[in-house]
């Protein structure tokens, strides 16, 4: 059964790093996109980045710039999203998604989420 | 970048009703436009991509339409576990991917 499995959550303060896990399961790791999601408290989705599970090239948004770092291991078939210089407004669930195969860009599976707070 | 509203921000309607969610793009793209929906609590959950096309396994009642800037998706008649959250996404052949701000479909 195809899966994607994160990370337990995490507990920051202002300034530090954190680093999310996504081990997929189920599927070919190498055939696919993976992107980073995530949801503040209340609010909507917002698109973090995405990274080639097979050559590892990344893109991220550009208001992350600077500060997101996507990763892949093809050996144990799970990527990373690191954020680095955390604010209060990091805060939110981060899920990683699949991006199906045929570049019509819809993710087709989704983690369970990680939970990130930031507080000082 | 792309962006997508979505309107109305909540929707009421009756279980047995049909339910019509509306997603504008601020361009014109390729129609790869995804709708998602979102229990409290859980991931997001893969409905229709380009535009029309139902994910696997999901049920005939939820359709998607439209291309250019409109998008629609209908949902024929709603059951009680169609009371969610509703979000468009766009993919225009390179990032950034975006996300409308979400339909919120309530019980009347």
């Amino acid at each position: 059964q195809e899966n994607l499995v994160q990370s337990g959550a995490e507990m920051k303060k202002p300034g530090a790093s954190v680093k999310v896990s996504c081990q997929a399961s189920g599927y070919t790791f190498t055939n696919h996109y993976m992107h980073w999601v995530r949801q503040a408290p209340g609010q909507g989705l917002e698109w973090m980045g995405i990274i080639h599970a097979s050559g590892g090239s990344t893109s991220y948004a550009q208001r992350l710039q600077g500060r997101v770092t996507m990763t892949r291991d093809t050996s144990t078939s799970t990527v990373y999203m690191e954020l680095s210089g955390l604010r209060l407004e990091d805060t939110a669930v981060y899920y990683c998604a699949r991006e199906e195969v045929g570049g019509r860009g819809a993710f087709d599976i989704w983690g369970q989420g990680t939970q990130v707070t930031v507080s000082s | 970048e792309i962006v997508l509203v979505q309107s109305p921000a909540t929707l009421s309607v009756s279980p047995g009703e049909r339910a019509t969610l509306s997603c504008r793009a601020s361009q014109s793209f390729s129609g790869n436009l995804a709708w998602y929906q979102q229990n409290p609590g859980q991931a997001p959950r893969l409905l229709i991509y380009s535009a029309s096309t139902r994910a696997t396994g999901i049920p005939a009642r939820f359709s998607g339409s439209g291309s250019g800037t409109e998008f629609t998706l209908t949902i024929s008649s709603l059951q009680s576990e169609d009371f969610a959250v509703y979000y468009c996404q766009q993919y225009n052949g390179w990032p950034p991917y975006t996300f409308g701000q979400g339909t919120k479909l309530e019980i009347k």
